[in-house]
Parts: structure tokens; C-alpha cells; sequence
């Protein structure tokens, strides 16, 4: 019982690259969450999935996209990298109110 | 504007001392409020949620406290151990547009020494 994994752990960009962030959940939760940490920051919103086939912005949805591929997975996607989206990306899970989370995607926008 | 302010950012204590983690909110209207433990390079994992009509609730050496009427939330360690080394994120979740919208402190970063 993995809960949440995301790929890549890490990963470098030159500004315009494209790519793709992965999460994969082995849960059976519904409900799906991008988010941000900065530092100083707290963590915000970047897109949610409140079930398989739906998809909602949050607070800072631009420059990203996201797929909701299927019940277990629910990617996010960077088409034209740029330096302000610098940042460690996480991938939550919700079930009734509590919140699970993967271990992180940290990424690097030179 | 709904905001989570905490306090304080950092705080170093020597292994075996308490300590109190204060978070401050302006969310309305609130439904619950959470405490999160993230360890370095970790995601968050939960510690407690409280409602609007819980006051205190413990998780192991964790205590969190919740005053409703003055928006303030506290999270005790009692005899603190080098693992509780990590940051203690507070998170409230308000009704907004229909559903409940979670907003993240930005966290109190804990140190304890040997």
C-alpha cells in the first residue's frame, strides 16, 4: 500500500520546456489535489479533482493543466516552463477531511 | 481576505522541553481546523482536526487547542523529541462557493536539540 506517489522526485527545466508531473494513488479516494509550497508560503491550490473525470481550478492555475487520467491518477502538466513556477509541487489525496500527500516533485525553472 | 497566520516562523528547544505553536485566523465562514507535521522533503501527514465545537484534542504528545470565538489555535509538544524536528503547518477550512476551501499557514519551523 504505496498511498501517494508522484514522479519525478526532482527535476531541472530550461525556460519553454514542457513537462509532465505524475501522482498515482492506491487509496480509491475520489478526490485529487495539485498544490505549491514556496518558501514562506503556505501551500496553494492549483487545480483539484473532486472525482474521475472532472476537473476544477484553484487558486493558481496559470501556466498549468492537468488531467484526470483515471481514478487512481492525475497528472500535472507545465506546456512552457518559466522561472516563477520554481517550486516543490505536491499531490494530495482527500478522504472525508483529511488530506494525504505524496512525497513531493521538487522543480527547477532556469 | 481569509488568512492563517502562525507563530512564530522557527523555533529551536532542547530534546525533552515542551513547547507551543500559536496559529491565528481570519477564515469565516469556518468549518475545521487542521494540524499537519511535514518532515524535510516530506509531504504533510495529519496530526488533528477539530470542528467548530471541539476545543481540545490530543494525538500521542501532540495537543491542539482550538478557541473559536477568538479564531486562535494551538498545537502543545510535550517532551519533545529529535523527531519532532520538522515543520507544523496549521490549515483552516472554510465554506466558499459550496465547498469547504482549505488555506495553509505558512508553517512553524521546529528544531530540537540534542
Amino acid at each position: 500500500n504505496a498511498g501517494v506517489t508522484q514522479t519525478p522526485k526532482f527535476q531541472v527545466l530550461k525556460t519553454g520546456q514542457s513537462m509532465t508531473l505524475q501522482c498515482a494513488q492506491d487509496m480509491n479516494h475520489n478526490s485529487m489535489y495539485w498544490y505549491r509550497q514556496d518558501p514562506g508560503m503556505g501551500l496553494r491550490l492549483i487545480y483539484y479533482s473532486a472525482s474521475e473525470g472532472t476537473t476544477d481550478k484553484g487558486e493558481v492555475p496559470n501556466g498549468y493543466n492537468v488531467s484526470r487520467l483515471n481514478k487512481r491518477e492525475f497528472s500535472l502538466r507545465l506546456e512552457s516552463a518559466a522561472p516563477s513556477q520554481t517550486s516543490v509541487y505536491f499531490c494530495a489525496t482527500r478522504h472525508q477531511e483529511t488530506q494525504y500527500f505524496g512525497p513531493g516533485t521538487r522543480l527547477l525553472v532556469l | 481576505k481569509n488568512q492563517v497566520e502562525q507563530s512564530p516562523q522557527s523555533l529551536i528547544i532542547l530534546e525533552g522541553k515542551n513547547c507551543t505553536l500559536q496559529c491565528n485566523y481570519t477564515v469565516s465562514p469556518f468549518s475545521n481546523l487542521r494540524w499537519y507535521k511535514q518532515d524535510t522533503g516530506r509531504g504533510p501527514v495529519s496530526l488533528t482536526i477539530m470542528t467548530f465545537s471541539e476545543n481540545t484534542k490530543s494525538n500521542g504528545r501532540y495537543t491542539a487547542t482550538l478557541d473559536a470565538d477568538t479564531k486562535q489555535s494551538s498545537l502543545h509538544i510535550t517532551a519533545s523529541q529529535l523527531s519532532d524536528s520538522a515543520s507544523y503547518i496549521c490549515v483552516v477550512s472554510g465554506l466558499s462557493g459550496g465547498y469547504n476551501k482549505l488555506i495553509f499557514g505558512a508553517g512553524t519551523r521546529l528544531a530540537v536539540h540534542p
